[in-house]
């Protein structure tokens, strides 16, 4: 069974606009990461937050965590037509560092 | 420094064909994974070698199998192919926390 579900599935929106999608999952975590994938291709790394951090950024990406929730959530601001993917949160659990997948959202930009 | 590469990029077999897929990881990587990707189950782990011994293991069945060498290139063997092996799979090289994927192989079971 999948660790972390991400919310939405699916999500359009217009180029410029900011783009929020979110992570739950049920047990305690080290860390979490949010990868994307274009379509039909490998996924790429964007950014690892660990269990004792609440907020990070990359670029136009923010990533927070609330352990007390089990939430995450990635904001994409000023969004791209390149921004055009799947997100997947992937969590990592205690001495194991294999993370566990979600099922993904779909995000449309529209130029 | 070359990324993950996958060999080959498309397969397409026929039902209880076997198939082998081949996965380059970063130089330096020793860590190798393999994940199967389909529209209905998402992202499944299949297995993680390290140091040419299997580290963790998902839950599929033995006709899923895999193995890696000194210089760390990793196979993954599917024996018996049934319909719905057809996928996408992933492999990915790691040091430490962060994965890094390859562009996948399309498999098709016809």
């Amino acid at each position: 069974s999948q660790q972390g579900e991400e919310d939405p599935q699916a999500l359009s929106i217009q180029e410029g606009e900011n783009a929020t999608m979110n992570c739950s999952y049920k047990t305690s975590i080290n860390n979490l990461q949010w990868y994307r994938q274009n379509s039909g291709r490998g996924l790429v790394h964007l950014i690892l937050i660990r269990s004792n951090e609440r907020e990070k950024h990359s670029g136009r990406l923010r990533v927070t965590l609330d352990t007390s929730k089990k939430s995450s959530s990635l904001l994409i601001t000023a969004s791209r037509a390149a921004d055009t993917a799947s997100y997947f949160c992937a969590t990592g659990r205690g001495g194991s560092y294999i993370p566990t997948f979600g099922r993904g959202t779909s995000l449309i930009v529209h130029p | 420094k070359a990324g993950v590469t996958q060999t080959p990029r498309y397969l397409i077999k026929t039902r209880g064909q076997q198939v082998t897929l081949s996965c380059s990881p970063i130089s330096g990587h020793r860590s190798v994974s393999w994940y199967q990707q389909t529209p209905g189950q998402g992202l499944q782990f299949l297995f993680e070698y390290f140091s040419e011994t299997q580290r963790n293991k998902g839950n599929f069945p033995g006709r899923f199998s895999g193995r890696q060498f000194s210089n760390s290139r990793s196979e993954m063997n599917v024996s018996t192919l049934e319909l719905g092996d057809s996928a996408l799979y992933l492999c990915a090289s790691s040091l430490g926390n962060e994965q890094f994927f390859g562009p996948g192989t399309r498999l098709t079971v016809l």
